[in-house]
């Protein structure tokens, strides 16, 4: 069984610019979280879907904005892009919204570079 | 607020020796706690995860952690590494009707031959 993938693997855009990232849960999961992770850090919630619908986002601005879809794929979009936002952005699926069994099964990242 | 948070950033240790690594979460309602690792450049992937059935919870790879209810910890162990082990441990916590999990800042395992 396919794991949960995320495109592009890495990416590099400029101060300003705008960069979409993708992921595909594994299949059956319905939930999509994003996190950000700068280089040293653990990674940072900054959303949670669920049946399409938000259930929780984090402290980051509104820049920052997801959406999942139908098929229960999800899309990260950051606007107005900083160098702060360089890091690897990584998606995450479980079975329901995470909080029967807690566990996060995690893409690879798309790691974002922004100059 | 709630946190985790794990002590040492870096911590080193020779093949064949304990791997101890620690970690604390702050409430005072026992949430579900992960240990989750994560080699270069790959996303992360979980070890092993507390969930109130046993205080002891064994995960794969040979390593383990218990949970101590009175100390607020849940500190992951191996009893010896291997130099596969080489990687960054990220202990999580998720709060009870919670939906976010919340990781600590990551300790980065080295293993000398």
């Amino acid at each position: 069984d396919a794991g949960v993938t995320q495109s592009p693997t890495h990416l590099i855009k400029t101060r300003g610019q705008h960069v979409t990232l993708r992921c595909s849960p594994i299949s059956g999961h319905k939930s999509v979280s994003w996190y950000q992770q700068v280089l040293g850090q653990g990674p940072q919630f900054i959303f949670q879907y669920y049946e399409k619908e938000e259930r929780g986002r984090g402290n980051f601005p509104d820049r920052f904005s997801a959406r999942q879809f139908p098929n229960y794929s999800s899309e990260l979009n950051v606007n107005a892009l900083l160098l702060g936002d360089s890091a690897l952005y990584l998606c995450a699926s479980s079975l329901e919204g995470g909080h029967i069994t807690g566990e996060l099964f995690f893409g690879e990242g798309s790691r974002l570079t922004v100059l | 607020a709630q946190s985790v948070t794990q002590l040492g950033s870096h911590v080193s240790v020779s093949e064949g020796a304990l791997v101890l690594l620690r970690c604390n979460y702050s409430s005072s309602v026992p949430p579900y706690l992960f240990w989750y690792v994560q080699y270069p450049n790959q996303g992360l992937q979980l070890l092993l995860k507390y969930t109130s059935a046993a205080t002891l919870v064994k995960g794969i790879n040979g390593f383990e952690a218990e949970f101590k209810k009175s100390e607020t910890s849940f500190h992951l162990t191996k009893p010896s590494a291997h130099m596969s082990d080489a990687a960054e441990y990220f202990c999580a916590v998720l709060y009870t009707g919670g939906f976010k999990t919340i990781f600590g800042a990551g300790t980065r395992l080295f293993v000398k031959a």
